[in-house]
């Protein structure tokens, strides 16, 4: 089945700068590929998602890169705020069910 | 819209008791998905429901299982509860395709002592 194996699982930065969390997926059949933020004790939330016919997504601070050939896809934060603080997981189909990697903790530091 | 919404929010049973869990998908949803999130294991898939059926299911045992209305609400439920199922139990719902967007509920925190 379908394997989502995420990096780094914590992430420190300091604010203004850059984060970059990247995820491998094992499944070449997958197709959809969302991010999800979940802030302590609060529900997982979609902030951005990208499907296999494209290679890069954009909005505003956030961008999701996808390298179908090499199976791995990439969420990128750019001028990171201390409210970007919080797990970000990955996710992929694999045989029709949505895996997710294991996380990651992004801190950013004022 | 209001988003999808879980009902109860906390809940504290002990070992060998079975509990069941709602969940309320948003209005014209007819996809819910269910989730078990733990430190360790992070968010693992249980079964996805659409139009009442179960489409997809995750390596979970027996005990753990679920059904979905004509309403597309949909309730899960654990039988023979083990210490192991302490965890956070979150429902996502979409539309109709496979794979569009989830949204995801608030989850039900279940304690097993």
């Amino acid at each position: 089945g379908e394997n989502v194996e995420q990096h780094p699982s914590t992430l420190s930065v300091q604010e203004g700068d850059s984060a970059v969390i990247k995820c491998t997926y094992s499944d070449s059949a997958s197709n959809y590929f969302p991010w999800y933020k979940q802030e302590l004790g609060k529900r997982p939330q979609l902030i951005i998602d990208i499907r296999s016919n494209v290679g890069e997504k954009k909005d505003q601070r956030i961008a999701v890169t996808l390298n179908k050939t090499a199976k791995h896809f990439s969420l990128h934060i750019t001028e990171t705020q201390p409210e970007d603080s919080a797990v970000y997981f990955c996710a992929a189909t694999g045989f029709q069910k949505l895996v997710f990697g294991t996380g990651t903790r992004l801190l950013v530091s004022p | 819209k209001a988003g999808v919404t879980q009902t109860p929010r906390y809940l504290i049973k002990t070992r060998g008791q079975q509990v069941t869990l709602s969940c309320s998908p948003i209005s014209g949803h007819r996809s819910v998905s269910w989730y078990q999130q733990t430190p360790g294991q992070g968010l693992q898939f249980l079964f996805e429901y659409f139009s009442e059926t179960q489409r997809n299911k995750g390596n979970f045992p027996g005990r753990f299982s679920g059904r979905q209305f004509s309403n597309s609400r949909s309730e899960m439920n654990v039988s023979t509860l083990e210490l192991g199922d302490s965890a956070l139990y979150l429902c996502a719902s979409g539309t109709s395709g496979r794979w569009d967007t989830q949204y995801f509920g608030p989850g039900t925190r279940l304690t097993v002592l």
